[in-house]
């Protein structure tokens, strides 16, 4: 079974580069999707982005200038990294797989599952 | 504003049956699935029902969901109190990649 852990700093300064880390273990980082999702304190869920097993990242157009995912498969690990951050970044951030059902090449669309148990980013000076 | 709109807060006493309901549009529940997650207290969302009907393994079969449209549906039967927490729906969008609603408080009276 596949778990997620994310790790990364607490504490980013504003207009500093936030970057986290998501180490995954009981499976292997080249059979999966990963993603990102954010959520404000007290606030909804919104999804970041993600990275396909061919490592094709696909963003949230409003973070998409300013973010970049990407794997590192001998570390087992895949990484955020969002650029020029402000308070409203402020945020449990989740690693999470992706999954899909298939027909052919098309997709109705993946689902998030697992989701690691979230790391509190906070974006103050 | 959430792609997906759903209501705020819904609730309910021990044992009723209470509805979640989720809408979008076109370029979203229309032509793609819907999935469900559970966000208890303090936690991490949990996957509850993907592809709009299917339960992962230990979700308890009072959990149900549905789609007609451009809406979805998350039914919970035999409410119980472990059941109060927030509830999201997912889907995908054909120009925005996969987007949430702005989730559902259930309150169990």
């Amino acid at each position: 079974q596949v778990q997620l852990q994310e790790s990364g700093p607490g504490l980013v300064r504003p207009s500093e580069t936030l970057s986290l880390t998501c180490s995954v273990s009981g499976g292997s980082i080249t059979s999966y999707y990963w993603g990102w999702i954010r959520q404000p304190p007290g606030k909804g869920v919104e999804m970041i982005g993600y990275i396909s097993k061919t490592g094709t990242p696909k963003y949230n157009p409003s973070l998409k200038s300013r973010l970049t995912i990407s794997t590192d498969s001998s570390q087992k690990q895949f990484s955020l990294n969002l650029k020029f951050v402000t308070a409203a970044d402020t945020a449990v951030y989740y690693c999470t797989g992706l999954m899909a059902r298939w027909f052919g090449d098309k997709s109705p669309g993946p689902w998030f599952d697992p989701w690691g148990p979230g790391i509190l980013v906070t974006v103050s000076s | 504003q959430s792609v997906l709109t759903q209501p705020p807060s819904v609730s309910g006493a021990p044992g009723q049956r209470v509805t979640i309901s989720c809408t979008g549009s076109s370029s979203n529940i229309a032509n793609f699935d819907v999935h469900w997650y559970q966000q208890l207290p303090g936690t991490a969302p949990k996957l509850l029902i993907s592809g709009n009907r299917n339960r992962p393994s230990g979700v308890p079969d009072r959990f149900s969901g549905s789609k007609s449209g451009t809406s979805a549906s998350l039914v919970i039967t035999g409410l119980q109190a472990e059941d109060e927490a927030d509830y999201y729906c997912q889907s995908y969008d054909s120009s925005l990649s996969a987007v949430f609603g702005g989730g559902t408080k259930l309150t169990v009276l």
